[in-house]
């Protein structure tokens, strides 16, 4: 009954290749994102979908392409990779329209470039 | 604003005392505002959240206090278990960006002594 899940938990992967992250939730939500959490911990938000349109693209280079094929999914494929796309790269799901639209964060997708 | 390169500020408290985590926010315009926990290897959880319009809300153990004015808001725990270590992160919500952006803080790590 897990509401925001990730694959896969762990990536490890040499430069230059080319990458999915899926994500899913089962809560019911329209919006969902990706964000990006560096060593230090800092979380970034890079994506942002509303009834799988894209509502925010926070300055992400163009070698990361989200896909949403429903509400319920968004994946994030990233091509020709670099060692500076190592992170930890959270999905989230949250319904919109509400005054409070409190953000569910799945477990994570730690990625290690090689 | 973004983190430059920061250490993750780091609280020590004993258990049983309370514990006060600030953050200054960077937004004027912000007028929602979320803590967040985040235990190692996992995403970040929702703690408690206050509207712009209320300076003070209490949940169980935990209160939000905000102060426009400043731009501060501060997390008070009260009675600080070994459960309550973590990192603790506000988010505030642009009210230009609608319901879809929030921007993080950079952080605070809290370790509770037994």
């Amino acid at each position: 009954d897990t509401a925001v899940s990730q694959t896969p938990k762990y990536l490890v992967t040499q430069m230059g290749n080319d990458k999915s992250i899926k994500c899913e939730q089962n809560l019911g939500h329209d919006t969902m994102y990706w964000y990006k959490q560096d060593s230090k911990k800092f979380l970034k938000i890079m994506f942002s979908y509303n009834n799988k349109e894209l509502i925010i693209n926070e300055t992400v280079p163009n070698r990361f392409s989200p896909k949403s094929p429903d509400k319920a999914h968004l994946n994030l494929h990233i091509n020709s990779l670099e060692l500076g796309d190592s992170a930890v790269y959270f999905c989230a799901s949250s319904h919109s329209g509400l005054i409070s639209n409190e953000q569910f964060f799945g477990p994570g997708t730690r990625l290690t470039v090689l | 604003g973004e983190s430059v390169g920061l250490h993750l500020p780091t609280l020590s408290v004993q258990e049983g005392d309370n514990s006060i985590i600030n953050c200054a926010y960077s937004n004027s315009a912000s007028d929602y505002f979320i803590w967040y926990k985040q235990e190692s290897g996992k995403g970040p959880q929702f703690i408690i959240d206050i509207r712009s319009n209320m300076d003070k809300r209490q949940g169980q153990r935990v209160t939000v206090l905000l102060n426009k004015t400043v731009k501060h808001l501060s997390l008070q725990i009260a009675a600080t278990q070994p459960g309550d270590s973590a990192v603790y992160f506000c988010a505030e919500r642009p009210r230009t960006s609608g319901t879809y952006k929030y921007i993080f803080g950079t952080g605070t790590r809290l370790k509770v002594l037994a």
